[in-house]
């Protein structure tokens, strides 16, 4: 069965810092992943996804993501912070021809001025 | 730009009472999903639904739970006798194709509390 595990409960960063949230997964074969960000009272936005070919997948809003197969991850990245990145950011997995997603728990992102 | 709508935005209830969430997702999208979340907890998949029959559920989608299409627009999901551990955010999202690899478009999520 599938599993995400995102270590990271909460992390705080300064604006204008590196990013990087971990995701790990459990899963036989080569999964679908995502990463969705929920901001308050919003519902959760996709911010990437993986599926195949190149394993550094771009997303929305300047985030990037690279799966490792031989590590099981597949962590989120940015360059530098912004205070409207502070959310929470989501993990997800699915298995091909699959209808649900498996997410982690969760990560809490602070932004500090 | 279209997006998956939920009402109410909270709901509180009595335990063993009837809730009715509702949700329109987006209006070409032919696959719809319910997902909760539990307070400090991950979300979870309950209900998958499609050509208006359940196409996946899991454990958790008990007979207490039901899903509907009732007209071209709305998607909802019952639970017949509220229990306390129902309380939860409860999700609706929609996708023009089957997952595993198709995005699935999140509403902003209705807060079910269970007193």
């Amino acid at each position: 069965a599938q599993s995400v595990t995102q270590p990271d409960i909460h992390i705080t960063v300064s604006e204008g810092a590196s990013l990087e949230l971990r995701c790990n997964y459990s899963y036989g074969a080569t999964p679908y992943l995502f990463w969705y960000v929920q901001s308050p009272g919003q519902g959760l936005q996709l911010l990437l996804k993986y599926f195949s070919g190149d394993t550094l997948v771009q997303g929305i809003k300047g985030f990037e993501a690279e799966f490792k197969r031989s590590q099981s991850s597949f962590n989120l990245r940015k360059p530098s912070v912004h205070w409207s990145d502070a959310a929470e950011y989501f993990c997800a997995v699915a298995a091909e021809g699959a209808n649900n997603l498996f997410f982690g728990t969760g990560t809490r992102l602070t932004v500090i001025p | 730009e279209p997006e998956v709508t939920q009402t109410p935005s909270h709901q509180v209830t009595q335990m063993g009472q009837e809730v009715i969430l509702r949700c329109v997702p987006i209006s070409n999208h032919l696959y719809f999903y319910w997902y909760r979340q539990i307070l400090g907890q991950k979300v979870e998949f309950l209900v998958s639904f499609y050509n208006n029959e359940i196409s996946e559920k899991s454990e958790i989608f008990d007979d207490q739970f039901s899903v509907e299409r009732p007209d071209g627009s709305n998607f909802t999901l019952k639970i017949r006798s509220t229990k306390l551990e129902d309380s939860a955010m409860y999700f609706c999202a929609s996708s023009v194709r089957a997952s595993g690899g198709d995005e699935q478009f999140f509403g902003p999520g209705t807060r079910l509390t269970v007193l």
